[in-house]
């Protein structure tokens, strides 16, 4: 599609539940991002792939989070026993194939927001 | 914050006026971004401006860099109601391409 497409819009689950985001990017993307956005503040990076491949984790809690981005399937960020301060809005960005010098800009989706109670 | 504050955090003007937001970094970067975030909604890319570069505009945005303070401006000329929204800067540096680093971002209110 044209748009990254995220979804759900919202998600709510009990703290220690498990929670399971997905993302779809713009087709013919081949880089995906992960931020996780709280309090309508910056924007934390958590991961990003090239296709299927883990580019950079370097954000990502080690514990709980985890992600994936497999052939012919959405991108999905999973949550294992979530926790309060793990509600904020987590959006997914695609860009095209990039380097030092393409500077290429990141579309992002609408974001899925996660509420813990 | 991850790589550098935004100010002022929150601005308010009237229509037809310039509003000025500033970003500034901590370490040497490729490029500066800006993005505006309307609310409930993802991040727009608004404009790029790279480490070599000192001014760039793109219709009523102007963004000037100055890689010796590491600090970047936005100027949005004739403001309208529309304007309104977040607007947040985001760096990307040294051979980490593919990561932002992003500000705080300047929370804008154009009131008609």
């Amino acid at each position: 599609g044209e748009e990254v497409a995220q979804t759900p819009k919202h998600l709510v689950r009990g703290e220690g539940q498990k929670a399971k985001l997905y993302c779809a990017p713009i087709k013919g993307h081949s880089y995906v991002f992960w931020y996780q956005q709280v309090l309508k503040n910056e924007f934390k990076f958590l991961i990003s792939f090239q296709n299927e491949n883990v580019f950079d984790e370097t954000g990502m809690p080690k514990e709980r989070f985890s992600a994936k981005c497999l052939p012919n399937s959405p991108c999905s960020l999973e949550i294992q026993a979530t926790k309060l301060e793990d509600s904020a809005v987590y959006f997914c960005a695609s860009s095209q194939p990039r380097d030092a010098y393409s500077n290429q800009p990141q579309h992002f989706g609408d974001g899925t927001r996660l509420s813990i109670l | 914050s991850q790589q550098g504050e935004e100010d002022p955090q929150a601005l308010s003007i009237q229509e037809g006026e310039n509003a000025t937001m500033n970003c500034s970094y901590k370490t040497s970067i490729n490029n500066l971004q800006w993005y505006r975030q309307n609310s409930g909604r993802g991040l727009v890319h608004l404009i790029l401006i790279r480490s070599n570069e000192r001014e760039k505009h793109s219709g009523r945005l102007r963004v000037t860099l100055d890689t010796s303070k590491k600090s970047s401006s936005l100027l949005i000329t004739a403001s309208r109601a529309a304007d309104t929204a977040s607007y947040f800067c985001a760096t990307e540096r040294g051979y980490n391409f593919n990561k932002f680093y992003f500000g705080s971002g300047t929370k804008l209110n154009v009131k008609p």
